[in-house]
């Protein structure tokens, strides 16, 4: 079966650093997604990973290992508005996205 | 403005109605998408299409169907709703096979009564 596991929850402090861990089985890989989730609100995109390493962009980075089925977003400096949820994805070989249960990311000053 | 939009963004109905659920898209994607989005569950795929005559089913398919009769429009349908399909119901669309991900509309939040 496909699966996708990340923490329900975790709690950082304002200006701190964050990572958040997605592990994944699925059948076949296009590459692996993190959105960002406000609530009551839709996901937004943040990254897009199909090949291992570390891609940065400005306070976000996002890591993948494609031997380990293992990603990880990385917040630096993080501000209040960072309060939200985030969902791993991963494009199956059928190119349809297998979502995570999100991760809700509470920051606290 | 560029994006996808949904109809309506709440409603509650009665068990055993019908709804239509609207969607569209002006960004031409071929791929379309529904999920709903139950809290500790994540988002589950209801149906999709990968393009404009062509339907298939999701995770969680029953007691919904779908067309895709043209590119810009998915409406999802539930025939007779129940309660267990209270949810907040999310669109999407994509460019099908790239790593663009997917835009979503901003959700409709239903509660059947």
């Amino acid at each position: 079966g496909q699966n996708i596991d990340q923490p329900t929850e975790m709690t950082a402090t304002e200006g701190a650093i964050v990572q958040i861990n997605c592990t994944y089985q699925t059948s076949g890989f296009n590459g692996l997604f993190w959105y960002q989730q406000h609530a009551g609100e839709a996901p937004t995109f943040l990254s897009y990973n199909v090949l291992d390493g570390l891609e940065e962009k400005g306070r976000f980075s996002s890591f993948l290992s494609r031997s380990k089925g293992y990603s990880y977003p990385l917040l630096k400096e993080l501000q209040m508005k960072d309060s939200a949820s985030y969902l791993c994805a991963v494009l199956d070989s059928n190119y349809q996205l297998i979502w995570g249960a999100g991760t809700k990311l509470i920051i606290k000053p | 403005i560029a994006g996808i939009t949904q109809a309506p963004t709440s409603q509650i109905l009665a068990a055993g109605r019908r709804m239509t659920l609207r969607c569209t898209q002006d960004m031409r994607h071929n791929a379309m998408y529904w999920y709903r989005q139950d809290l500790g569950l994540g988002l589950r795929l209801i149906h999709y299409s990968n393009t404009a005559g062509t339907t298939g089913k999701g995770e969680v398919p029953d007691g919904y169907s779908v067309s895709r009769a043209n590119t810009d429009d998915f409406p999802l349908t539930l025939a007779s709703a129940v309660p267990s399909q209270t949810s907040v119901y999310f669109c999407a669309s994509s460019d099908s096979g790239t790593g663009n991900g997917y835009t979503f509309g901003s959700g409709t939040r239903l509660t059947v009564v």
